[in-house]
């Protein structure tokens, strides 16, 4: 198992409302990612964190926004939920100049309802 | 961005060895070849990287030939516990961005016993 950790395991969530997911890196890592995993589809891209500043975004709207902390951790916010937004996210936690060598948490299964 | 193309599914037998085969055609110069495992309700975990010949870890061996437009990841003699999704990914493997890290939908290995 990696050192990477994610809050909560499971969530569901209404339509319309707001999520705060978390996610603790792996010790001495200082770039954290996110990623949404459909069901039966590859991880897709979010964002990425590094010195508590974004650093690169996918295709998502702004409505998915996030926070990086002194200690390296992160948070996934994500407002106005929307149905297609049930998936498991993942948070990565990597050296900022190796993010192909990735280490990701168990996830967090969000279901919106 | 190298695109790749794998086998959406693959079936083999405890104690065989199992090769997954990766295209990557338009693979650049700085780009290096990731292989990632992921079990159900898990995130992806790193097996494998190279650049070019041949790279062996606990794990599994990675085999690019000199033209680096496909790889091969070997995992030999498998067990039930390998059943799982593989991505094979390619990109600038020193670089800082997470977004230039695509995975696509996998290959999903099924192993029998």
């Amino acid at each position: 198992e990696t050192g990477v950790t994610q809050s909560p395991t499971h969530l569901i969530k209404t339509r319309g409302q707001q999520v705060t997911l978390r996610c603790s890196s792996q010790s001495g890592h200082n770039t954290v990612s996110w990623y949404q995993q459909a069901l039966g589809q590859g991880p897709q891209f979010i964002f990425q964190y590094y010195r508590e500043e974004e650093n690169g975004r996918g295709n998502f709207p702004p409505r998915f926004s996030g926070l990086q902390f002194p200690n390296y951790s992160s948070e996934l916010n994500v407002n106005a939920l929307e149905l297609d937004d049930s998936a498991l996210y993942l948070c990565a936690s990597s050296f900022r100049d190796r993010v192909d060598e990735q280490y990701f948490g168990p996830g967090t299964r969000l279901t919106v309802t | 961005l190298a695109k790749t193309t794998q086998p959406i599914s693959m079936d083999s037998y405890e104690g065989q060895e199992v090769n997954i085969t990766c295209s990557h055609n338009n693979i650049a110069t700085n780009d290096y070849i990731t292989w990632y495992q992921q079990f159900p309700s898990q995130g992806p975990r790193f097996i494998i990287q190279g650049y070019k010949t041949k790279v062996t870890n606990e794990v599994a061996s990675l085999f690019i030939p000199a033209d680096r437009k496909s790889s091969t990841l070997s995992l030999p003699r498998v067990s039930l516990s390998d059943t799982a999704v593989y991505y094979c990914l390619v990109g600038d493997s020193r670089g800082s961005s997470a977004s230039k890290i695509i995975f696509g939908s996998g290959t999903r290995l099924s192993i029998r016993p």
